[in-house]
């Protein structure tokens, strides 16, 4: 019940074309829902964060969109860039004190110039 | 602002050796502290994570151990590396629950090589 699943493992995308990652998750006392992005050698950094009180939320070229009621968010990446090329890792937690994420297995996102 | 150090950033080490990463946070206090590991291609599973000085909890039983001797410092260690313990360590750093949403950031990673 503590998992987040996440699809595609890898994802290859044509310059200017849209990015889509999805995640789902089991426990429903998640209540945090953030996106972090991966360049290789480097550690994760916080892309874009939802709560569950909003279905959807954009922040420039990146959008989550969440399903409370199906259990699933998505990440989708309008305009893709090579720049955009990294690993995505979605995750969800309970706003605790203790902050634990759990985050799903990660997607390679590989844009074509 | 806030800054999260971690080293060594490259380390091989032979089975059976000891090892010790360490992690400090500048610019906070009594901030929560994590170690991940993350295996090649794989997710980020966490490891430790520490509310306060002193205080460690385990989530995956192995052969490592972390402390935390002060407050912004927090090591992760064993006494004998397994060949298994090869990976990509990453420690990070969150404040305590307020009333906005918390951010976990994450150091630049430690890459062990057990040989």
């Amino acid at each position: 019940q503590q998992q987040v699943k996440q699809s595609p493992q890898s994802l290859i995308v044509q310059k200017g074309g849209i990015s889509i990652i999805n995640c789902a998750y089991e426990n429903t006392a998640f209540d945090y829902f953030p996106w972090y992005q991966q360049f290789p050698g480097k550690g994760p950094a916080l892309l874009i964060a939802i709560r569950p009180d909003v279905s959807e939320k954009k922040e420039g070229r990146f959008t989550i969109s969440f399903n409370k009621s199906a259990k699933q968010f998505s990440l989708h990446i309008m305009d893709s860039q090579p720049g955009d090329s990294a690993t995505y890792f979605c995750a969800a937690t309970t706003m605790d004190s203790s902050y634990k994420l759990i985050f799903g297995s990660g997607t390679r996102l590989l844009v074509r110039p | 602002s806030q800054t999260i150090h971690q080293w060594p950033a490259t380390l091989v080490q032979p089975v059976g050796s000891p090892l010790s990463l360490e992690c400090t946070v500048e610019g906070t206090s009594n901030p929560n502290l994590y170690w991940y590991r993350q295996a090649a291609g794989r997710g980020l599973q966490l490891l430790f994570y520490s509310v306060g000085i002193g205080q460690i909890s385990s989530e995956v039983p192995q052969n490592l151990s972390a402390s935390r001797p002060q407050d912004r410092q927090f090591i992760l260690s064993s006494k004998k590396l397994l060949l298994s313990d090869s990976s990509f360590y990453l420690c990070a750093w969150s404040a305590k629950k307020s009333s906005g949403a918390n951010v976990l950031t994450f150091g630049a990673g430690s890459r062990l090589t057990v040989l």
